[in-house]
């Protein structure tokens, strides 16, 4: 079972930018997945963000604020998650997610972002 | 409103089975495949399993293949998680989801939403 590797914390300012990285396995090529991204606030369930594969094949969840984007960095052979203009209520866990081709969804193991 | 509504969640000893429910609202049931999520406390998520829109298919992730089992009654617009030979590393919040993808998709390994607000199972002695 791959292992998606995500910083257990980052933090930034409010109206500044966060990025959250989602590392994949050396043997599991960036390129060839689609990196889903959840948002999970305290007591709440999970909130689908989005869906990054490529500039031509990504998607918004419902409701999801256009500043919530992604992308990859396949030199290393990460998904990213970027928030623009930080707000205090972006401060939640987030988890990236993919499908292998073993059809067992894997999530990573989310990054707790602090707006401070 | 799209709604998930699970319950069936409590109190197990290690070795004994419960049956979680999902009651689905808001949109039709029978067109969309189904995902079980869990949570373990102050842990991340873990992908459970996953139905067909119509049932005909159903996978597992390696650590409840075997003991869980994930059903669904289009009729009663419910799904379902069969727990059996419970253990404490099962103690989760299990939420269910609904597949993103397409309506009477066979392919159903997509984005999950909506979320229930989930259901907690304490296997302990």
């Amino acid at each position: 079972q791959p292992v998606l590797t995500q910083p257990p914390s980052s933090s930034a300012s409010p109206g500044e930018s966060a990025r959250l990285t989602c590392t994949l396995p050396s043997d599991i090529n960036v390129g060839s997945y689609n990196i889903y991204w959840y948002q999970q606030k305290p007591g709440s369930p999970p909130r689908y963000l989005l869906y990054y594969y490529s500039d031509s094949d990504k998607g918004q969840g419902s409701g999801v604020p256009s500043r919530f984007s992604g992308s990859k960095d396949a030199s290393a052979n990460t998904g990213i998650l970027l928030i623009s203009g930080l707000q205090s209520e972006d401060e939640a866990d987030y988890y990236c997610m993919i499908w292998p081709s073993n059809a067992s969804g894997v999530f990573g193991g989310g990054t707790k972002l602090t707006v401070l | 409103q799209v709604q998930l509504v699970e319950s069936g969640g409590g109190v197990v000893q290690p070795g004994r089975s419960l049956r979680l429910s999902c009651a689905a609202s808001g949109f039709t049931f029978s067109s969309y495949g189904m995902h079980w999520v869990r949570q373990a406390p102050g842990k991340g998520l873990e992908w459970v399993a996953v139905i067909w829109y119509d049932g005909s298919n159903k996978y597992y992730a390696d650590s409840v293949k075997g003991r869980f089992t994930i059903s669904r009654d289009n009729s009663k617009n419910t799904l379902y998680l069969q727990m059996n030979s419970l253990r404490a590393e099962d103690t989760a919040v299990y939420y269910c989801a609904r597949d993103g993808g397409r309506p009477w998709s066979g392919y159903p390994f997509n984005w999950f939403d909506p979320w229930g607000q989930g259901t907690l199972v304490t296997v302990s002695s």
